[in-house]
């Protein structure tokens, strides 16, 4: 079992829908979850963190953390072209204390 | 200017030769860190550096080291170049919470 999975997609969603990211994680000790963007041929960029169960707003993004289940979300209201990419999922705070990605998931916003 | 500099941004060798990465970043974070990205496996990281004296080895380090010349400067040097270490390599910086990467090199072993 991979310590962080996501599902690579591609997700297509339609213009000014809710796109909804997943992630899992192994490792019940894990206390800090981040989700970051990769557009195709760039450097990842924090897109926000999350620490405590519940949900965590920002703008339109929404990250959700539900450590019982060991799932972390990401939804993306009113979905735009410009937000097709790559949503990369980190976690850390585990038995390593290391990040760890997972493989990201391919979002594509349908104009 | 950018937060976390790398250079070259795009490198062709041959098997078997030296070859060095080098990164900058002007955040004045302590921490360092250098991953790879290989499609379907996505961010792994190599070697991290919580300050000037202090470097250790990620989940791949093997074929590869690392030199903490000062805060601010990190490189990663491939002693002997082989064709599975080609890949989009990164460097990164953090202040403790989340990493800032740089643009990526792009290295290709032939």
């Amino acid at each position: 079992q991979k310590e962080v999975e996501q599902n690579s997609g591609p997700l297509s969603v339609p213009e000014g829908a809710i796109a909804s990211l997943n992630c899992t994680y192994s490792d019940r000790g894990s206390q800090s979850f981040f989700w970051y963007r990769q557009y195709s041929g760039k450097s990842p960029e924090l897109i926000m963190f999350i620490y405590s169960n519940g949900d965590k707003e920002d703008g339109r993004f929404t990250a959700q953390l539900n450590k019982a289940s060991q799932y972390v979300s990401l939804l993306i209201r009113d979905s735009q072209p410009s937000d097709s990419a790559t949503y990369l999922c980190a976690v850390t705070g585990g038995a390593t204390n290391k990040l760890i990605f997972g493989t990201g998931t391919l979002l594509a916003v349908q104009p | 200017d950018a937060d976390v500099t790398q250079t070259p941004r795009n490198r062709i060798t041959k098997t078997g030769k030296r070859i060095m990465l080098e990164c900058s970043q002007t955040k004045g974070h302590d921490r360092m860190y250098w991953y790879r990205q290989d499609p379907g496996l996505g961010l792994r990281l190599i070697y991290y550096s919580f300050d000037v004296k202090d470097i250790n080895k990620g989940e791949i380090s093997d074929g590869y080291s690392v030199s903490r010349q000062a805060q601010a400067k990190f490189s990663l040097s491939l002693e002997s170049a082989i064709p599975n270490q080609t890949a989009l390599y990164f460097c990164a910086t953090s202040d403790g919470t989340s990493l800032i990467f740089g643009p990526g090199t792009r290295l290709t072993v032939t």
